[in-house]
């Protein structure tokens, strides 16, 4: 089985602009939840999308949006991109929604703000 | 103050030496997660635990419901288990809250 894809796998942007990030979960997972990591912060929860609804919301500007799709795959929209958004952003996929699902995690897609 | 705190920050040892990175947590938790990252930023997930014990290979995880608190330890220690491990714990909200990490370097 495949194991989750993210895309792209780097991004460079300047601050201002908008940047979107994709998702394909493993084949049959139902749940998606998204991740920013930065040196400073750590690992940090932005948000989790079960069966095309947002499920959960992590402590994050309005500016961090996203979406799940029929398929499953899922995408995750920064607008007015700020310096401190330089992060890498991973993603997860697990079965099923709730807290006794393991999840998986994708390679990340690391985005530079300039 | 981070809701879970994890300890050593960071720890060397050499081949073969016993490792063990120790997780503290505030409040009951639903699950506990460990996670391995390696230098190209990938996270693998190690263990997920609500009670008592797990082995897999080389590596065994620990829970105390009562005392809040996870051991993960590494027998064995080699090179390759050099990665930033962390502990990562789900409240009754079901979000992930994460430990700021442990990195370990193994040498030969």
């Amino acid at each position: 089985k495949a194991g989750v894809t993210q895309t792209p796998r780097y991004l460079i942007k300047t601050r201002g602009q908008q940047v979107t990030l994709s998702c394909s979960p493993i084949s049959g997972h139902r749940s998606v939840s998204w991740y920013q990591q930065t040196p400073g912060q750590g690992l940090q929860f932005l948000f989790e999308y079960f069966s095309e609804t947002q499920r959960n919301k992590g402590n994050f500007p309005g500016r961090f949006s996203g979406r799940q799709f029929s398929n499953s795959r899922s995408e995750m929209n920064v607008s007015t991109l700020e310096l401190g958004d330089s992060a890498l952003y991973l993603c997860a996929s697990s079965l099923d929604a709730g807290r006794y699902n393991e999840q998986f995690f994708g390679p990340g897609t690391r985005l530079t703000v300039l | 103050k981070n809701e879970v705190e994890q300890s050593p920050q960071n720890l060397t040892a050499q081949e073969g030496e016993f490792i063990t990175i120790n997780c503290s947590y505030s409040v009951g938790i639903s699950a506990l997660h460990w996670l391995q990252q390696h230098p190209g930023g990938g996270i693998v997930s190690l263990f997920m635990l609500s009670s008592g014990k797990k082995k897999h290979g080389r590596l065994i995880a620990t829970i105390n419901i009562q005392e809040k608190h996870s051991s993960l330890h590494i027998t064995a220690s080699h090179p390759r288990d050099s990665a930033v491990y962390i502990c990562a714990v789900r409240y009754n909200t079901d979000k992930l809250i994460f430990g700021t990490g442990t990195r370990l370097q193994v040498f030969p």
